[in-house]
């Protein structure tokens, strides 16, 4: 199994500032790396994919990259609606299959 | 537009058996995998299995497989998840979710809950 290891845990950031979540992969995944973010009650929600690729309808402050085993999520100037907890996922190849990091919290400062 | 539609929640005993389902609409059912994913409440998500709904073709995590079954039928455009013997370990929300826009498309989930 591929483990995925986000860093950190928490992250406690003001509005208006910049965010970098960090995501590595145990192995190389190449670029078939996605960002999710969820609020409370809610399904995750796609943001990012093939590392750095906007799904749609999403902001231009989110934008990921990195390639093979280290990979990042940055979100320029926070706004309210962005706190949540934000999850990285490998979809490179089934077996072994695909998994998700532990998540990576982001809270108000 | 793109919808999974999921089954309502199940409130379950221990050792009952379920299927819960996941019916896709707006895009070409039957050309993109569908994935189940576990969510215990409070905690991170877990890839569980995808199914090719075209012909069936299934794959499952190694933790899941045998606890699981996944299944779809292709002329009702609807995936399912079931259990033959629920635990109370079983308890958490399962998501389906489509490759269909590299796997941007979720359902809503379905709240599972096993309670003697």
């Amino acid at each position: 199994e591929i483990v995925m290891t986000q860093s950190p845990a928490t992250l406690s950031v003001s509005p208006g500032e910049r965010a970098a979540l960090s995501c590595r992969a145990s192995q190389n995944v190449r670029s078939n790396l996605a960002w999710y973010q969820q609020k409370p009650g809610q399904a995750p929600r796609l943001l990012i994919y093939g590392a750095s690729t906007r799904a749609t309808g999403i902001p231009a402050r989110f934008s990921g990259s990195g390639s093979g085993t280290e990979f990042t999520l940055t979100i320029s100037s926070l706004q309210s609606e962005d706190f949540a907890i934000y999850y990285c996922q490998q979809y490179d190849n089934w077996p072994p299959g695909y998994t998700f990091g532990q998540g990576t919290k982001l809270e108000i400062k | 537009e793109v919808q999974l539609v999921q089954s309502g929640a199940e409130v379950k005993k221990p050792g009952e058996s379920l299927k819960i389902s996941c019916e896709g609409s707006g895009y070409s059912f039957t050309t993109y995998w569908i994935g189940w994913v576990r969510q215990i409440p409070g905690k991170g998500l877990e890839w569980m299995g995808i199914i090719y709904p075209g012909d069936s073709d299934t794959r499952y995590s190694p933790s899941f497989q045998g606890q699981v079954t996944i299944s779809a039928d292709k002329t009702i455009n609807t995936a399912y998840l079931q259990w033959s013997s629920l635990k109370a370990s079983d308890t958490a929300i399962y998501y389906c979710a489509s490759q269909y826009t590299t796997w941007g498309s979720w359902g809503r989930g379905t709240l599972v809950t096993v309670s003697s």
